[in-house]
């Protein structure tokens, strides 16, 4: 099984749909992170959490809410999608300190908004 | 602030050729760096980092990079590539005291056979 496992992997959705995705882990990891990559943009930081009390926003947050429910879990919910939401979503985990950029993502989830 | 720059999009290569994919950075802080990669369909791995000692890295499948602290790079090196390389290739940041890594755009490796 996989370390970090995202569901659903592809998911088409129609515009004002409330989505969620989500991510569960196994490394024992504090940190997770939620990214979206779109082509020729690279990866950019929705959320990212350090505990289950600790939810920080990154740059690309507004449309975007999360939760973490537990320290293995961190979802990530589109309240009303909009079609320029249609992306490629990561979740990653990470240790804290000095290699706290040594990211271990999930395979990703493929969101498409009609 | 922290950025990174992958100047090449796209990098076509022939199969056994070396190639070596670019990557500069700017921070106001000491930096860690990275490199990940993407093979189809599949999520990023680590392919190397760099955290301190040799400038020198050597990474999984044979890559290489050199943190050139002068120049503010990280380029990616393989003396002969292999069809199973076609992916892409990310180059990401992480500043020391900071909380976020912050990826480049991406270089997408085309191995031809």
């Amino acid at each position: 099984d996989a370390d970090v496992t995202q569901t659903p992997r592809n998911r088409i959705t129609k515009t004002g749909k409330r989505i969620m995705l989500e991510c569960s882990q196994t490394k024992g990891h504090d940190r997770m992170y939620w990214y979206r990559q779109d082509p020729g943009l690279g990866l950019r930081l929705i959320y990212y959490s350090f505990d289950v009390k600790d939810i920080n926003k990154g740059e690309i947050s507004d449309g975007y809410s999360v939760s973490r429910q537990a320290q293995a879990k961190f979802s990530l919910s589109l309240e009303s999608a909009i079609p320029n939401q249609t992306a490629l979503y990561f979740c990653a985990t990470s240790e804290a300190g000095e290699v706290a950029g040594e990211l271990f993502f999930g395979e990703g989830s493929r969101l498409t908004v009609l | 602030a922290q950025s990174v720059t992958q100047l090449d999009s796209q990098v076509p290569v022939f199969e056994e050729a070396p190639v070596e994919l670019r990557c500069n950075y700017s921070s106001s802080v000491s930096v860690y760096l990275f490199w990940y990669v993407q093979y189809p369909n599949q999520g990023l791995q680590l392919l190397l980092k760099y955290l301190s000692g040799s400038t020198l890295v050597k990474g999984i499948n044979g890559f290489e990079a050199e943190f050139n602290k002068s120049q503010t790079s990280f380029h990616l090196r393989k003396p002969s590539v292999h069809i199973s390389d076609t992916a892409e290739y990310f180059c990401a940041v992480y500043p020391r005291g900071y909380q976020k890594v912050t990826f480049g755009t991406g270089t997408k490796l085309q191995v031809i056979p």
